[in-house]
């Protein structure tokens, strides 16, 4: 049972436009949500997390939104750029394990 | 370069081996863990460490086994496996268990022959 959706596999973007990520979630219990990157061959990479207790988290380029009563959360990223090319997993925190979703492949075009 | 490290980066083992995967970081975390993860698919847990001792097995048989010899420290040792069990196995640490972001090795792939 998917206790995390990402309901699109993959997604392309221009070279300097604003990347959106989507992320579902079943439980409102839930009450910690992570983004993580992750380039073929390599381990995912921690980018930005938010508590349920803030709507919206920023750290440069990126930038979480977090909907409560829609049970939603996305990422933003302004501007994408090439090397924001990777597969995108949206995590949460459900007794204190890290559990993912299927990611999102963003492909950014030049 | 990523903070933890695992070891070593390919495996190709047969069904009667006896392997070992290991895991070390130096951040002064005290939570550990173990995922597995196939092609196109998110990362499973399979075991979380919390002050070195087990505090979370995901069901996981027991061809599987982990062991955390101090806070820095995690193998994961493999016996008997099958071709199923091939997949990327990725090590994490945390500050603690829940509300602190996984750093996480680049894994280590291992072949099931």
């Amino acid at each position: 049972d998917q206790q995390v959706k990402q309901n699109s596999p993959s997604l392309s973007v221009q070279e300097g436009r604003i990347s959106i990520l989507n992320c579902d979630y079943t439980n409102s219990m839930f009450d910690y949500f992570l983004w993580y990157k992750k380039y073929p061959a390599e381990g995912p990479t921690f980018l930005i997390s938010i508590s349920s207790i803030k709507d919206k988290n920023e750290d440069g380029r990126f930038t979480v939104f977090l909907n409560k009563s829609a049970k939603h959360l996305s990422l933003h990223i302004v501007p994408s750029q090439p090397g924001d090319s990777a597969v995108y997993f949206c995590a949460v925190n459900r007794d204190d394990k890290i559990i993912f979703g299927k990611g999102t492949r963003l492909h950014i075009l030049p | 370069d990523t903070e933890v490290t695992q070891t070593p980066k390919h495996l190709v083992m047969g069904m009667t081996n006896k392997k070992s995967l290991k895991c070390e970081q130096h951040m002064g975390h005290r939570a550990m863990y173990w995922y597995k993860q196939k092609a196109k698919k998110p990362p499973e847990l399979m075991f979380v460490y919390s002050y070195e001792k087990l505090s979370i097995n995901e069901s996981v048989p027991s061809r599987f086994s982990p062991e955390c010899p101090n806070s820095s420290l995690l193998n994961l040792h493999l016996h008997a496996l099958q071709p199923e069990d091939s997949a990327l196995y990725l090590c994490a640490s945390s500050q603690g268990t829940g509300y602190s972001p996984l750093h996480f090795g680049n894994g280590t792939r291992l072949t099931v022959t």
